[in-house]
């Protein structure tokens, strides 16, 4: 099946440093990636969708400068956190979709602490 | 705008007890549904999808759902739970290319 990992599984930085998640599908080739965000106890919101060589869509209220994504190949898409601070801790995940498939296929997720 | 509305936040059920995992989704047009679940610190893992036909779909571990378009609902069943189900399941509609998730059921199975 299609597998999409992530890395690092989990980060801890300080505040004010800046810290890049990477996002692989490796056995499909993603034309579109999502990056999501969750919180503890509550769902996944979409922060941003992105497409091979474009421009990344961000979702209203998603800083563009501070989350800045990059889908440069079509199996890796990166997202950094720039300048983070304690509130920017989560989970972030990731998911991709290949050709005009409708279905997600889901990383497992980065875990984010920012002390 | 659409939403989805997951009816039970948590629910307890006993080991080989049959569950129901209640969503239900505001559009007025159509929308392709999906049940994820997801185990804790990992990512979402898809357990069954509704784009079109039949409308009682079969997923994997067991669970299915039917797809009520008068009632705009989107219901998970599963006959018989083990421990191993205990997760956090969310429903998601999808008709612009996006997920739209529930808030989540956590579904605790007690021995």
């Amino acid at each position: 099946g299609a597998v999409v990992s992530q890395h690092p599984s989990w980060v801890i930085c300080k505040s004010g440093t800046s810290v890049k998640i990477e996002c692989r599908s490796l056995d499909f080739q993603a034309t579109t990636m999502f990056w999501y965000r969750q919180f503890p106890k509550q769902s996944l919101m979409l922060m941003a969708t992105s497409n091979e060589g474009s421009k990344a869509t961000y979702e209203q209220g998603v800083e563009k400068d501070k989350f800045l994504i990059n889908h440069a190949s079509l199996t890796l898409s990166t997202l950094t956190v720039t300048s983070a601070h304690p509130e920017d801790s989560s989970f972030y995940i990731c998911s991709a979709t290949a050709g005009g498939a409708y279905e997600q296929y889901f990383g497992p997720g980065t875990r984010l602490t920012v002390t | 705008a659409q939403s989805v509305t997951q009816l039970d936040s948590q629910v307890p059920v006993f080991e080989e007890a049959p569950v129901e995992l209640r969503c239900n989704y505001s559009s007025s047009v159509s929308v392709y549904l999906f049940w994820y679940v997801q185990y804790p610190n990992q990512g979402l893992q898809l357990l069954l999808k509704y784009l079109s036909g039949s409308t009682l779909v079969k997923g994997i571990n067991g669970f299915e759902a039917e797809f009520n378009k008068s009632q705009t609902s989107f219901h998970l069943r599963k006959p018989s739970v083990h421990i191993s189900d205990t997760a956090e399941y969310f429903c998601a509609v999808d008709n612009t290319g996006k997920l739209i998730f529930g808030q989540g059921t956590t579904l605790q199975v007690k021995p």
